[in-house]
């Protein structure tokens, strides 16, 4: 079975300093690779994704995430923070050839910027 | 931002009383997916549709029902509500052009608290 794991629950940080969200994933068959993010009571909104080709991926608001196979992990990283940035952050799984296209999500990790 | 309303966004009901949640998009997308979001498990898969009257079960199916009879509805109904079932629940659409890397579409949420 398939399952995600976010190694940190609770991320505080300071405005201007680097963020790195870890995530690790455990699956027997290839996968696409998902980060959404959840600001203060709304839905989830999709971060970047990893689909194939370059291991690094860009998505909106300056963040990015690498793909290591070898480690199984997808961490999410911005090089400096924004008090906007406080939010949820979901990093997520799909079997490539899942037809559902059912999302297995990790527990979330919640990302406080502070001034 | 896609189309899709849940509604109510609040509820509180008893234990016992059956409740039904709607999902509405104006997207036209193939696929939709009902989720539930509880503290520390992030968000978990209860039903999805992959068309009109095509529907199958997610992770956590127990106690709920769903129905499709319109592309453009989805809704997920509690036949007898238990404490349990007290979550914020997540609809998503999925356009499927592009088979399991798709995108997923939240929408805002609904509260339900049952008493």
């Amino acid at each position: 079975a398939q399952s995600v794991t976010q190694l940190d629950s609770q991320v505080p940080v300071f405005e201007e300093a680097p963020v790195e969200l870890r995530c690790n994933y455990s699956s027997s068959v290839s996968v696409y690779l998902f980060w959404y993010v959840q600001y203060p009571n709304q839905g989830l909104q999709l971060l970047l994704k990893y689909l194939s080709g370059s291991t690094l991926v860009k998505g909106i608001n300056g963040f990015e995430a690498e793909f290591n196979k070898s480690q199984t992990s997808f961490h999410l990283r911005k090089p400096s923070v924004h008090i906007s940035d406080t939010a949820e952050y979901f990093c997520a799984v799909n079997l490539r050839d899942n037809q559902g296209g059912k999302l297995i999500f990790g527990q979330g990790t919640e990302l406080s910027v502070k001034p | 931002d896609a189309g899709i309303t849940q509604s109510p966004r609040h509820k509180v009901t008893e234990t016992g009383t059956p409740v039904t949640l709607r999902c509405h998009q104006t997207e036209n997308h193939r696929y939709m997916y009902w989720y539930r979001q509880d503290p520390g498990h992030g968000l978990r898969l209860i039903h999805y549709s992959y068309g009109v009257k095509d529907t199958d079960k997610g992770e956590v199916s127990d106690g709920y029902s769903v129905s499709r009879s319109k592309t453009e509805d989805f809704l997920l109904t509690l036949e007898s509500a238990t404490s349990s079932q007290t979550s914020v629940y997540f609809c998503a659409i999925s356009p499927r052009t592009s088979g399991a890397g798709d995108t997923q579409y939240f929408g805002p949420g609904t509260r339900l608290t049952v008493l």
